[in-house]
């Protein structure tokens, strides 16, 4: 069965510390895998795209990274800012073009001052 | 530029009615797809339309869910004979073409079933 699985659930950290979340996946054949955040009442929104090729992926003070052969990824968040307090959204897609999207539960980030 | 809108925004009804929610993809995107987000749950995948292929309706729960999309563009989600379950946020994503393009959200609309 595909799966997409997050850690933690949610995470409480210090203005200006670092941070790491957590996706394990089962989704196959893999295709690509996607960081959503999601700030609160809004929809998702992209932060990165990374190919089986790919093994890591910045954008900003976000950074990814993939590892295909144990099919795991962490998203990175440096130097957090109290607009990062969001949920991060790990989406699979399978190498399959009518194949929906598999998406983990999210991970509640909030910063605090 | 214009995202994907939804409206309402917020919809509150009593059980047993049913209710219409309308998505305006992005201009030019071929593929729409309905997520429903309960509180605390993941996105859940609802229906998926491209261009003029049968839609996959593989994840509506229910035959009481059904989705249209009329001329390739704006689509609507009805939900007759609502229930308490069914309350939760109900996002909209329009992608360039296939599934393997980014997907751009709507705001949602939040759904609440008395």
């Amino acid at each position: 069965k595909n799966q997409v699985e997050q850690s933690p659930q949610s995470l409480i950290i210090l203005e200006g510390k670092n941070c790491t979340l957590q996706c394990n996946y089962t989704v196959s054949p893999f295709s690509n895998l996607r960081w959503y955040k999601q700030d609160t009442g809004r929809g998702p929104v992209s932060l990165t795209i990374m190919t089986f090729s790919e093994n890591t992926k910045s954008n900003g003070r976000y950074t990814a990274t993939l590892d295909a052969d144990t099919k795991q990824s962490s998203l990175h968040i440096t130097a957090s800012q109290l607009s990062d307090s969001a949920s991060y959204i790990c989406v699979v897609s399978a190498n399959s073009g009518n194949t929906p999207l598999v998406f983990g539960k999210g991970t509640r980030l909030s910063v605090i001052a | 530029g214009a995202g994907v809108s939804q409206s309402p925004s917020n919809k509150v009804t009593e059980k047993g009615k049913d209710v219409e929610l309308r998505c305006d993809p992005i201009s030019g995107h071929t593929a729409l797809y309905w997520y429903r987000q309960s509180l605390g749950q993941g996105l859940e995948f609802l229906i998926y339309f491209q261009g003029n292929s049968a839609p996959d309706k593989s994840g509506l729960p229910s035959d009481r869910f059904s989705a249209e999309r009329t001329g390739g563009s704006v689509s609507t989600l009805t939900i007759q004979r609502t229930q308490q379950e069914d309350s939760a946020v109900y996002l909209c994503a329009s992608s360039l073409d296939g599934t393997l393009d980014e997907q751009f959200f709507g705001p949602g609309t939040r759904l609440t079933v008395l």
